[in-house]
């Protein structure tokens, strides 16, 4: 079975802190595929980033940084220097590489950036 | 962007009514999702399509039924609403990897 795991529920910094937003994954496939996505007040979720279980590389995104390593089955997130607008719920999502519909989120994590 | 639109964005409505939550997108996408998500909570998948006249059910179980009669639309159909029915939907659809969602559509349920 496949699960995903948002220990923080919360987190709350000051505008120009760096963040990490932690996920952790579990899957019994080889092939896999993880995400990132983001939904702000508004509610509508953002897609940010796919990976592949190939794919070790991270990777970097203006101010956002992600961190996928298969030994801890980790697939973290870094915003650099956060902005308030950055305020949202980030969800991190595994699909595998057999599945034809579905992503599994993990709970979320509410990142409140305060000015 | 993805171009995909849900209507209405918000809904009252009386416990009894039928309801209809709109879904279209205009990418061509044949895979279409509709997700369940309660506040400050997680997504979950209650209806999924793989294309044309293909629906089948999710993890979730839901009172609600889906159509999908063309490429571009996928409604969600609620019978008799009920105040348990109080929830966001948010509607998805898929070309190879990433699901691209429309804005939502939070249902309350008197």
């Amino acid at each position: 079975a496949q699960k995903v795991t948002q220990a923080q529920t919360e987190i709350s910094v000051v505008e120009k802190e760096d963040v990490t937003l932690d996920c952790v994954y579990e899957t019994r496939d080889t092939t896999y595929y993880l995400f990132w996505y983001k939904q702000p007040p508004s509610g509508e979720l953002v897609f940010l980033i796919r990976r592949n279980s190939f794919d070790e590389q991270n990777e970097i995104s203006g101010r956002y940084s992600w961190n996928f390593q298969k030994s801890t089955s980790s697939f973290n997130f870094t915003i650099t220097a956060s902005q308030v607008v950055d305020s949202a719920v980030y969800f991190c999502a595994l699909r595998d590489g057999g599945s034809n519909y579905k992503l599994t989120f993990g709970k979320g994590t509410l990142l409140t950036v305060n000015p | 962007e993805a171009d995909i639109y849900q209507t209405p964005r918000y809904l009252v409505i009386g416990t009894g009514k039928k309801i209809t939550l709109e879904c279209s997108q205009t990418m061509g996408h044949d895979k279409m999702y509709w997700y369940q998500q309660d506040p400050g909570m997680e997504l979950h998948l209650i209806h999924y399509s793989y294309g044309v006249n293909s629906t089948e059910k999710g993890d979730l179980s839901s009172e609600s039924t889906v159509s999908r009669i063309r490429t571009e639309h996928f409604p969600l159909t609620l019978e008799s609403a009920r105040p348990s029915h109080t929830s966001q939907y948010l509607c998805a659809s898929r070309l190879c990897y990433e699901q691209y969602f429309g804005p939502g559509t939070r249902l309350t349920v008197t």
